[in-house]
């Protein structure tokens, strides 16, 4: 079984650009998750899809951050416009359906975002 | 104050040591508990999860959670040089698609 992998794996990019990160979970996964870790920080939860749906964006920064997930399998995360403290390491992570017993949630690699 | 505490280290033990990893925890509805392991610059990889107070064992690894003291504790047995990483202790309070809350983590290094 594929894990799930996160695209690109680094990305540098000036401040007030565009950036889109990438992740596709674990075939048949309906939950997707998407979190944070800045520099010297804990890794920080952004949001939660349910197959398409958001089911918690509590974590969002703001409204320069987009998630999408449509049709329920890979999900895009747009940052734009990009600012200095956008910079970290971007994880994506899925699990089964909400009527599992567990939360096992997997990871990916990271996107590891760099703005200068 | 964070909801999770956890000593950054960093932690070096001798090759075949037993080794303590510990978070603790201010809200009291984290009902699951989780360790990951995270090598450098690779996503975290899940060890070990367990739900309310109580251990659980899988090889080397025993997770221990009490929740009465907020508490929970990861023990590596004869730890390796392959087990030198950081670790991060996460927690939910819902079984199902909540959203976890981790600790800063605690770097180990195994010395051969």
């Amino acid at each position: 079984e594929a894990g799930v992998t996160q695209f690109p794996s680094h990305s540098v990019i000036e401040k007030g650009q565009t950036v889109t990160l990438r992740c596709d979970p674990i075939s048949g996964h309906d939950n997707l998750y998407w979190y944070r870790r800045v520099m010297g920080k804990e890794i920080k939860f952004l949001l939660h899809f349910v197959k398409e749906s958001k089911q918690d964006e509590s974590g969002m920064p703001n409204n320069r951050f987009l998630a999408e997930r449509t049709g329920g399998t890979y999900s895009t995360l747009k940052v734009q416009p990009a600012e200095l403290e956008d910079s970290g390491v971007y994880f994506c992570a899925s699990s089964r359906a909400q009527g599992e017993v567990k939360n096992e949630q997997y990871f990916g690699p990271g996107t590891r975002l760099t703005v200068t | 104050q964070k909801e999770v505490e956890q000593d950054p280290g960093p932690l070096s033990v001798p090759e075949g040591a037993i080794v303590s990893l510990n978070c603790t925890y201010s809200n009291s509805a984290f009902q699951y508990f989780m360790w990951y392991r995270q090598y450098s610059r690779k996503g975290p990889e899940l060890l070990m999860y367990t739900y309310s107070s109580g251990n659980k064992e899988d090889g080397r690894f025993t997770a221990q959670v009490d929740k009465s003291s907020k508490y929970i504790s990861l023990f590596i047995r004869d730890s390796q040089p392959s087990d030198s990483a950081t670790y991060l202790c996460a927690m939910s309070a819902r079984r199902a698609g909540n959203m976890l809350t981790f600790g800063g983590g605690t770097r180990l290094m195994v010395k051969p």
